[in-house]
């Protein structure tokens, strides 16, 4: 299968930056999506990534490394509303997998 | 305007009972999927659609059935529900394949009794 994972729980403070690391098999792999769920509502796209290196996107980054089968989403300048669940997905062919998702708690 | 919608939101319904969810999208997409979320939270792609040709199907179970009336629109059909087919499911939409950014419809809690 298309392993997928990632941390499950993450906890970091308002104003501060976070890194959700996620890895995955790179047999068969295309890209990795980057995703924010907040509870209860639908996933919504950050970011996605094919190449090597790092993609800016405002106070959201995100980097991947295809030889070592690993990405990670920085997020900076944390606010409240950035709790929420961060989902690495992949794309393997015309096949798509989700890892278990990374929620992450800001604190005041 | 909805971008990716679904109906009902919720559904409650018994074991043995057949049901459908609809989702339509006015994105003008190529590709349409269904996603099943379960207790924990974890999302597990079902189908997805392309110009009305199923192009991916995970190993679910055949008492599920996607059908496409036209590219605008992916409903569900379950047969003979489950108690463990209580989940949320979302249906998404992207532009050409799954290399694009994926839409997502607000979702439909089944419960199952």
């Amino acid at each position: 299968g298309q392993n997928i994972d990632q941390p499950t729980e993450m906890t970091a403070t308002e104003g501060a930056i976070v890194q959700i690391n996620c890895t995955y098999q790179t047999s068969g792999f295309n890209g990795l999506f980057w995703y924010q769920q907040h509870a209860g509502e639908a996933p919504t796209f950050l970011s996605y990534n094919v190449l090597d290196g790092l993609e800016e996107k405002g106070r959201f980054s995100s980097f991947l490394s295809r030889s070592k089968g690993y990405s990670y989403l920085l997020l900076k300048e944390l606010q409240m509303k950035d709790s929420a669940s961060y989902l690495c997905a992949g794309g393997y062919g015309q096949n798509f997998v989700f890892g278990p998702g990374t929620r992450l708690s800001v604190l005041p | 305007d909805t971008a990716v919608s679904q109906t009902p939101k919720y559904l409650v319904t018994q074991m043995g009972n057949d049901k459908s969810i609809k989702c339509e999208q006015n994105l003008g997409h190529d590709t349409m999927y269904w996603y099943k979320q379960d207790s924990k939270k974890f999302l597990k792609i079902m189908f997805s659609y392309n110009n009305k040709e199923l192009i991916i199907n995970e190993t679910v179970p055949n008492r599920f059935s996607p059908k496409s009336p036209d590219k605008a629109h992916l409903n569900l059909h379950i047969n003979s529900l489950e108690l463990g087919d209580s989940a949320v499911y979302f249906c998404a939409s992207s532009q050409r394949d799954i290399s694009y950014e994926q839409y997502f419809g607000p979702g439909t809690r089944l419960t199952v009794t």
